[in-house]
């Protein structure tokens, strides 16, 4: 059974920082894996989607890198604004059950 | 951009009530899913939809749960006899063939009192 880790739980920082979520996964034999943000009390907002055969994707100020081999993801943001501060989600689609598992999230609060 | 849409945003319903949550999915989208999440808790996996039949569920969704397309574009989620322990956010989330990138809705907050 695919699980996911999430790390750190929470983080919190200054403006402008560089910063490093990361997200685990037990089973390698992935289809994709998809980085989301969310607000509180809101729905998912897809942020990056990578392909099992991708190693990168990259939108803006956000890059989130793939390696099947170890089990990990990790989502960078750059030069990070107070308007980053959400909870992001990683979701883990497995090959062949096509069942999506998420982690728990990683709350990020980017203080002015 | 096309966008999920899910009504009603919150549900208010009393122990033993069946709810029905609607969601309107992408226009050229064709696979559909329901998911949950208690407050504080993981986004958990309820249901996938496809061909207008029941592709995966997980543990959760038990013979109090069904799913339907009822007119080609309303996707909808009923739960017979709503318990305490069903109050949380319902997500319904759509994908496009090939790419499997979900697209999720706004949710709707279910209170079960």
């Amino acid at each position: 059974k695919q699980e996911v880790t999430q790390i750190p739980a929470a983080l919190s920082v200054p403006e402008g920082e560089n910063l490093v979520l990361n997200c685990s996964f037990t089973d390698s034999a992935i289809y994709n894996l998809q980085w989301f943000r969310q607000d509180p009390g809101k729905g998912l907002t897809s942020l990056l989607l990578i392909q099992s055969s991708q190693r990168e994707q990259t939108s803006g100020r956000l890059n989130a890198s793939l390696d099947k081999s170890s089990g990990r993801s990790t989502l960078y943001i750059a030069a990070s604004q107070p308007g980053d501060s959400a909870t992001y989600l990683c979701a883990v689609l497995s090959g062949g059950s096509y069942i999506p598992t998420f982690g728990r999230g990683t709350s990020l609060i980017v203080h002015p | 951009e096309p966008e999920v849409t899910q009504t009603p945003s919150h549900q208010v319903t009393q122990m033993g009530q069946e709810v029905i949550l609607r969601c309107v999915p992408i226009s050229n989208h064709l696979y559909f899913y329901w998911y949950r999440q208690i407050l504080g808790q993981k986004v958990e996996f309820l249901v996938s939809f496809y061909n207008n039949e029941i592709s995966e569920k997980s543990e959760i969704f038990d013979d109090q749960f069904s799913v339907e397309r009822p007119d080609g574009s309303n996707f909808t989620l009923k739960i017979r006899s709503t318990k305490l322990e069903d109050s949380a956010m319902y997500f319904c989330a759509t994908y496009r063939e090939n790419s499997y990138e979900q697209y999720f809705g706004p949710g709707t907050r279910l209170t079960v009192t």
